[in-house]
């Protein structure tokens, strides 16, 4: 069964440092989704793609966060630099154009800034 | 604006039926979405619903919808303790765009 990868799946970084999280949607999903969630709380949209354009980046903090998706396919998102704060969970998902009711989700990379 | 609530906490015997309850406030959304997360994991999509239903029912998981209250429930028939998760109520707000709006996540503990 197709699923969405992540890595790494754990990073541990100290407050100021870079940090970069991968994401592979499922192969022909055109939609691609950058969630944050903070420990007892639901995810938050950071970012959204339609191929390689960035549909929704409302709520991602531009000054320390950028995402990337140059060929439509796999996505990068990056803090520099890392707070305290950004402890989260970081999740990816991907849909089918057009199919946002199905939105499949990966493992998602635990960030711990110390 | 948009926003998603739930009760915290759960706990139920093992063989007893589950009620999750979650209250949202976009009238205008057209999917509603409930998610199961087990400890440091991803999210599993269980099931969603579409707003002009009342019911939706896959095996021992049944969905109720009251627009009217923008209330929504989940019920897991005969829950066993491989359903010990949190449990992620989800609207999909008026844009439609395939943003999600969760809820904090109901945690499920099923007892032997």
């Amino acid at each position: 069964e197709a699923e969405v990868a992540q890595s790494p799946r754990y990073k541990i970084t100290e407050k100021s440092q870079a940090v970069a999280f991968w994401c592979d949607p499922i192969s022909g999903h055109a939609t691609l989704y950058w969630y944050r969630q903070i420990l007892g709380q639901g995810p938050e949209l950071l970012v959204q793609f339609q191929d390689e354009s960035v549909v929704d980046d409302s709520q991602l903090p531009k000054d320390r966060f950028s995402a990337e998706r140059l060929k439509g396919v796999d996505s990068t998102l990056k803090i520099q630099p890392a707070e305290l704060g950004d402890s989260a969970m970081y999740l990816c998902a991907s849909s089918l154009a057009g199919r946002p009711d199905e939105q499949f989700f990966g493992p998602g990379t635990r960030l711990t800034v110390l | 604006g948009e926003d998603v609530e739930q009760s915290l906490f759960l706990s139920v015997r093992e063989g007893d039926s589950s009620v999750i309850n979650c209250t949202y406030t976009d009238s205008s959304s057209t999917y509603l979405y409930w998610y199961k997360q087990e400890p440091g994991a991803g999210l599993q999509l269980l099931t969603y619903i579409f707003s002009n239903m009342d019911m939706k029912q896959d095996q021992r998981l049944t969905v109720l919808l009251n627009k009217k209250d923008k209330h929504l429930s989940l019920r897991i028939a005969d829950t066993q303790t491989g359903d010990s998760a949190i449990y992620l109520c989800a609207e999909s707000g008026s844009s439609n765009t395939g943003k999600l709006i969760f809820g904090q996540g109901t945690t499920l503990q099923v007892k032997p």
